[in-house]
């Protein structure tokens, strides 16, 4: 069964940082292109990052190009995602998903439960 | 970016009743096109990817159909697991874009 639990959400101030962890078990996690995603409280969903399979390259959100950085480590099955100069609007639950294949194909089968992360003093 | 423009945002009907939601890009996405079920506190549900290819185990009552800039996905029957918010996803190109949802509600 397919598999992926979040970790490291909380409360933040602005300005501060945070590291979010996805565990993923089920699949073989080396073979998947990975994303976040996001969704304010009330709010829609919206895109914020992606990794290839074997985390040579990534994509990001205008709105979170160069205060977050998406990494992987296939030997532990585990997505990342640091955040840094956190601001109230990333306020949202993120969300670890997976591609529907084992390629290259941006739309998801399987997402986490989500993790809350609240930006504020 | 490519805007997805959902319609309507949200809307109240009945069980038994066709549904119809339509999604907007802005610049053609061919097929590039997904559609996911919310229901409130929980994660999205892939129902509908390739514009109109049902995802394993999704009801037949749910299909999706449309390419270009203009998609549609129709609720043959609505059924009362089916109240939730739907959302479209363009993936043609990044960054990946949603559509703003529409909210099912019970009549």
């Amino acid at each position: 069964e397919v598999q992926l639990v979040e970790s490291g959400g909380g409360l933040v101030q602005p300005g501060g940082s945070l590291r979010l962890s996805c565990a993923a078990s089920g699949f073989t996690f080396r073979n998947y292109w990975m994303h976040w995603v996001r969704q304010g409280p009330g709010k829609g969903l919206v895109w914020v990052s992606r990794i290839n399979s074997d985390g040579s390259s990534a994509s990001y959100v205008d709105s979170v190009k160069g205060r977050f950085t998406i990494s992987r480590d296939n030997a532990k099955n585990t997505l990342y995602l640091q955040m840094s100069s956190l601001r109230a609007e990333d306020t949202a639950v993120y969300y670890c998903v997976r591609d529907r294949e084992a390629t290259d194909n941006d739309h998801f089968d399987y997402w986490g439960q989500g993790t809350l992360v609240t930006v504020s003093s | 970016a490519i805007r997805m423009t959902q319609s309507p945002s949200s809307l109240s009907a009945s069980t038994g009743d066709r549904v119809t939601i339509t999604c907007r890009a802005s610049q053609t996405i061919y097929s590039y096109l997904a559609w996911y079920q919310q229901k409130p506190g929980k994660a999205p549900k892939l129902l509908i990817y390739s514009a109109s290819t049902l995802q394993n185990g999704v009801p037949s009552r749910f299909s999706g159909s449309g390419s270009g800039t203009d998609f549609t996905l129709t609720i043959s029957s609505l059924q009362s697991e089916d109240f939730a918010s739907y959302y479209c996803q363009q993936y043609y190109t990044y960054p990946l874009i949603f559509g703003g949802g529409t909210k099912v509600e019970i009549k």
